[in-house]
């Protein structure tokens, strides 16, 4: 299993701004995953991060909005860049532990909001 | 990422009442996986079965898996208005692989 403390939970932006939010897992990870999620919506992958090289981004997101760092096998940030209304969401980190059967584990979830 | 379907996109029932949630896949599979979401926050996995199970329980859940429909259900019976949250299917197609999630399906569950 993994424990993944996310922060902040929560925030309320400045349009223009930048935030980062942090996530730090109990066990060492190879890859984490980075989620964006809009009110009632599934869960759309951002990059998957893996540490000692650039994350790979999905379809439609770019480094330069979405700089990921992945500095040890253990935590990860991303920072969701010059702000605008339409990046308020739910961003989730996910590590999945693989074995026999591969099992999800995520962090607490940050609400921004950017007005 | 995501390949799953899920129906319905959302159910309003009844606390008590039996609750049925969907979801279709388009791969083979290792597993397919249940999640639940409270509101905003990190998905909790709830029940595992593997691609050779046809059912499998586990307290008041009920998940069954159908590979030559490429489908699964989801029931919860009994319902309480805790169980009231965002359900997801996860599909593993094998270790190699990023789990791959369904829509989702915003259940809830009036006192």
């Amino acid at each position: 299993s993994a424990v993944i403390s996310q922060k902040p939970s929560r925030d309320i932006c400045q349009r223009g701004t930048s935030l980062t939010i942090q996530c730090q897992v109990d066990s060492q990870v190879t890859m984490m995953f980075w989620y964006r999620q809009q009110p009632g919506q599934s869960l759309t992958l951002i990059a998957t991060a893996n540490q000692g090289s650039e994350a790979t981004y999905e379809s439609g997101f770019v480094i330069d909005k979405f700089p990921i760092s992945r500095p040890n096998l253990t935590f990860s940030t991303l920072t969701v860049s010059n702000m605008s209304p339409e990046d308020s969401s739910i961003y989730l980190c996910s590590v999945e532990v693989r074995g026999a059967n591969t099992e999800a584990f995520f962090g607490q979830g940050t609400r921004l909001t950017v007005v | 990422s995501q390949q799953g379907e899920e129906d319905p996109q959302a159910l309003s029932i009844q606390e008590g009442e039996n609750a049925t949630m969907n979801c279709s896949y388009k791969t083979s599979i290792n597993n397919l996986q249940w999640y639940r979401q409270n509101s905003g926050r990190g998905l909790v996995h709830l029940i595992l079965i593997r691609s050779n199970e046809r059912e499998k329980h586990s307290g008041r859940l009920r998940v069954t898996l159908d590979t030559s429909k490429k489908s699964s259900s989801l029931l919860i019976t009994a319902s309480r208005a805790a169980d009231t949250a965002s359900y997801f299917c996860a599909t593993d197609r094998g270790s190699n692989y990023q789990l791959i999630w369904g829509a989702g399906t915003k259940l809830i569950i009036k006192p």
